[in-house]
């Protein structure tokens, strides 16, 4: 399995513009995350999916940031407008169901290196 | 709430020695699970050990083991024979036990670890 793909591994945008990251779970995870890291706040969960359905979103600091899961194999995290303070590392992480019983073992993906200029 | 702490901020340990890095953790609960993540500089998070808090034996894998103590919400992980590749920011992580949807992991703030000659 080629593990938690995301796509782009570098994104610079400019203040106001939209951003949109994208994930590609392992196969067969039921479960996706999305995480954010700083150095002020470390890691941070914004939202998680179960079966495509977003089930906490508490984590995501405000309204221009979106996330959504059209399908098991696809998920995107969209920040519109963009600001500087948005620059962070965005991890995608994806778990199967019966981790539940397992531990919940989140595999995470290389991460999407966000800059706003 | 639940709050993980990681008191090195760093740590350094020579080819072939051993090291621990320290995690504590504060809960209510009673069953949980806590996981060692791995951040090399790719970014990229990897699971190195979980430990079930029901379960008293102590996880081991390969030159990763855990010392978990529950009474004392301690959960060390040391490295044995310590090799250049093992350089990189390790999370102590916590989740607790949830019959039902996933929970959040909470990470530590991170010990970042260098591996001399």
């Amino acid at each position: 399995d080629a593990g938690v793909i995301q796509s782009p591994r570098h994104e610079v945008t400019e203040m106001g513009q939209e951003v949109t990251l994208r994930c590609k779970p392992i196969s067969g995870h039921d479960y996706l995350f999305w995480y954010r890291q700083t150095m002020m706040r470390g890691l941070e969960l914004l939202i998680y999916f179960n079966n495509n359905v977003p089930i906490d979103d508490s984590g995501m600091p405000e309204d221009r940031f979106s996330a959504k899961m059209p399908n098991a194999s696809f998920s995107t995290l969209k920040i519109q407008p963009s600001e500087p303070r948005d620059s962070a590392v965005y991890f995608c992480a994806s778990s199967p169901r019966l981790a539940q019983v397992l531990g919940d073992t989140q595999y995470f993906g290389p991460g999407t290196r966000l800059t706003v200029l | 709430a639940q709050t993980v702490t990681q008191s090195q901020p760093e740590m350094s340990v020579q080819e072939a020695e051993t090291v621990t890095l320290s995690c504590t953790y504060d809960t209510s609960e009673s069953d949980y699970y806590l996981f060692w993540y791995k951040q090399p500089p790719s970014r990229q998070m990897i699971l190195v050990i979980r430990q079930e808090a029901y379960k008293q034996q102590n996880a081991t894998e390969n030159r990763f083991s855990v010392n978990f103590q529950k009474a004392a919400k301690s959960f060390s992980l040391k490295i044995s024979d310590s090799q250049l590749g093992d350089a990189a920011m390790y999370f102590c992580a916590y989740r607790r036990l949830n019959t039902g949807t996933a929970s959040k992991l909470t990470f530590g703030t991170g010990t970042r670890l260098q591996v001399t000659l």
